[in-house]
Order: C-alpha cells, then sequence, then structure tokens
C-alpha cells in the first residue's frame, strides 16, 4: 500500500505571496490532519479533516486554511505568507479508529519564505 | 497547561551502545503516550504506543515505559546502530472527545550514533 504523498516536497516564496500544499493520504483512510514543525515549536496542530469536514482546529490564524476532497485528498493553503511561516509543514493519515488510533505521517513540504 | 518535555534535547553515542530518553508530560486527563522516531526529511514513524494501565511495551530495540504516577516516560534503545540516528518525539494524547488538536508533541530529542 503506498503511503502518504505531499507535493510539493520544497517551495521557495516571498512574504506576501500565497502558498497551496497537497497531500494524498494512504488509500483507504479518510482522516488527514496537518501539522506545522518548526525546531523551537516541534509540531503544532493545524487542523484534522474527516470526510471533506474540518472536525478540528489548532490555534493558528485565519491565513491558515484547508479543505478536503471527496477522494481524502487534501489542500492546505497559506495567504499573505509571513517570515514566520517558514517551517515543515506535515501532513498525516488514519482511519481515525479510537482503538487503532495510529497516524501515518507523509514526508512533509518544507517551506521557505524569505 | 498541557505541556510534554523532552530531555535531553540532544545525545551523541557510540555504536553498540545504550541510551535512554525522557519524557515528561502535564497532560490531563491521560488518554495514550506514543513515541515517533523521526528521520532526517521524512514524516515521524510510531515506534510504540502506551495507555494508561500498560508500564513496559518493547518493539525490537526500543523499550518504552511509562509511570503514570509520576507522569513520566522514558525510551530506551539497546545495542544501538547508526540508523538509529533520528529525533525521537513523545506525544500524549488528552482524553475526550476524540480529535488530533488532543495531541501534544515534546520538541524531540536528537539522537546521533557514531561508529
Amino acid at each position: 500500500k503506498a503511503g502518504v504523498t505531499q507535493t510539493p516536497r520544497y517551495l521557495i516564496k516571498t512574504r506576501g505571496q500565497q502558498v497551496t500544499l497537497s497531500c494524498s493520504p494512504i488509500s483507504g483512510h479518510r482522516s488527514v490532519s496537518w501539522y506545522q514543525q518548526t525546531p523551537g515549536q516541534g509540531l503544532q496542530f493545524l487542523f484534522e479533516y474527516f470526510s471533506e469536514t474540518q472536525r478540528n482546529k489548532g490555534n493558528f490564524p485565519g491565513r491558515f486554511s484547508g479543505r478536503q476532497f471527496s477522494n481524502s485528498r487534501s489542500e492546505m493553503n497559506v495567504s499573505t505568507l509571513e517570515l514566520g511561516d517558514s517551517a515543515l509543514y506535515l501532513c498525516a493519515s488514519s482511519t481515525r479508529d479510537r482503538n487503532t488510533d495510529t497516524q501515518y505521517f507523509g514526508p512533509g513540504t518544507r517551506l521557505t519564505v524569505l | 497547561k498541557n505541556q510534554v518535555e523532552q530531555s535531553p534535547q540532544s545525545l551523541i553515542i557510540l555504536e553498540g551502545k545504550n541510551c535512554t530518553l525522557q519524557c515528561n508530560y502535564t497532560v490531563s486527563p491521560f488518554s495514550n503516550l506514543r513515541w515517533y522516531k523521526q528521520d532526517t526529511g521524512r514524516g515521524p514513524v510510531s515506534l510504540t504506543i502506551m495507555t494508561f494501565s500498560e508500564n513496559t511495551k518493547s518493539n525490537g530495540r526500543y523499550t518504552a515505559t511509562l509511570d503514570a504516577d509520576t507522569k513520566q516516560s522514558s525510551l530506551h534503545i539497546t545495542a544501538s546502530q547508526l540508523s538509529d540516528s533520528a529525533s525521537y518525539i513523545c506525544v500524549v494524547r488528552r482524553g475526550g472527545n476524540f480529535g488530533n488538536e488532543k495531541l501534544t508533541f515534546g520538541t524531540g530529542t536528537r539522537l546521533t550514533i557514531i561508529p
């Protein structure tokens, strides 16, 4: 079974621009969560989508948004980029089964904002 | 405040030696604790998950312990190999409804194995 894929792997943008990141979950997984990872803060939860609906949201400004499509693929958008948005953005998919509680992470998209 | 603190921040050991990584948490109510391994340039991969009633769980050369009374966990790596060089992240899930906003991540321990 193919793992979680994220595109692009690397991205360089300038302040004020916007960016869209894509995540394809493992086949059969309907839950996709997004995280921001920085050296000082570790992983911070952005939001979680299940069956095309945002189920939970972390403490990030409205510039960060996402959506999920009927095939469970998800996109994350960041508008009006700031220098502090430079980070590794990870997505993770799962079956959202309380008994297994296992998330499978993609390799991430490294975003650099200049 | 729900927090997960890991120590040390970084560790360098010789190949073949053992090491122990620490995780202290203040997350409440507690649901489970998971250790992840993250290789450079890759996403985290789950090593073990422990619930309140479990004290020890092993996965090959990795052994995790949990003391729910003191809210401490450790990850012991036996006979380290070069491939163990990675960041190890402790994650604690809060109890309640099942959403990933209930997860609190530690900042990780960067382990380097030298030959």
